[in-house]
């Protein structure tokens, strides 16, 4: 099993441009989620699915969208991007919301 | 609002030395805890998590971590530190109200540990 996959692992993109980060768990899980790491203040949550069809807005949504493509894909997209969503993305999946949860690898983003 | 913190955002030690990581979380009502450790360039892992039954809770590479409902804390030791402990080390929760999860990981700002030779 890859668990939890991510691409691309890195992305340098300029101010306004869009770009779609894609996640997939081949370990059966209902939930997945966004989250965003910047040094100092921990993990925040963009966007998760709880299930697939049902998106939900996390802590830090603005300037995001997702898709749960089906129960194995949930995507990040940045229609515009701004220097202040440079970062690091991971995507996580859980078998619900309350068990823990699996991360993958991480995608660093940089916006010029 | 649930709301997890972590004292210190370094804390170095040295190998052999005890390890002591302190999170305290604000919740009315007993949450589910967890830590996690993240390895330089990696995503995270599970270390250990309390969700009911025994408060102390053994978790992987020799960390455990006890819950104290009076003292609203879930502090993470290890009793000899290796020099591959060395990482930043997360706590997060996932609350209940009224018997009803938030369904969401919060977490705390994360303590980089430093382990000396």
């Amino acid at each position: 099993n890859a668990g939890v996959t991510q691409t691309p692992k890195f992305q340098v993109l300029k101010t306004g441009q869009s770009m779609t980060l894609q996640c997939a768990q081949d370990m059966n899980h209902n939930s997945m989620y966004w989250y965003r790491q910047d040094p100092g203040m921990g993990l925040r949550l963009i966007y998760y699915s709880a299930s697939e069809g049902t998106t939900d807005k996390g802590e830090v949504p603005n300037g995001y969208n997702v898709s749960r493509l089906n129960k194995r894909e949930f995507s990040l997209r940045l229609e515009s991007a701004a220097p202040s969503q440079t970062s690091v993305y991971f995507c996580a999946s859980s078998v619900r919301l309350v068990d823990e949860q699996f991360f993958g690898p991480g995608t660093r983003l940089t916006v010029l | 609002a649930q709301s997890v913190t972590q004292l210190g955002s370094h804390v170095s030690v040295s190998e052999g030395a005890l390890v002591l990581l302190r999170c305290n979380y604000s919740s009315s009502v007993p949450p589910y805890l967890f830590w996690y450790v993240q390895y330089p360039n990696q995503g995270l892992q599970l270390l250990l998590k309390y969700t009911t039954g025994a408060t102390l809770v053994k978790g992987i590479n020799g960390f455990e971590a006890e819950f104290k409902k009076s003292e609203t804390s879930f502090h993470l030791t290890k009793p000899s530190a290796h020099m591959s402990d060395a990482a930043e080390y997360f706590c997060a929760v996932i609350s209940f109200r009224g018997g009803t999860s938030y369904g969401k990981l919060t977490f705390g700002q994360g303590t980089i540990l430093t382990v000396h030779p």
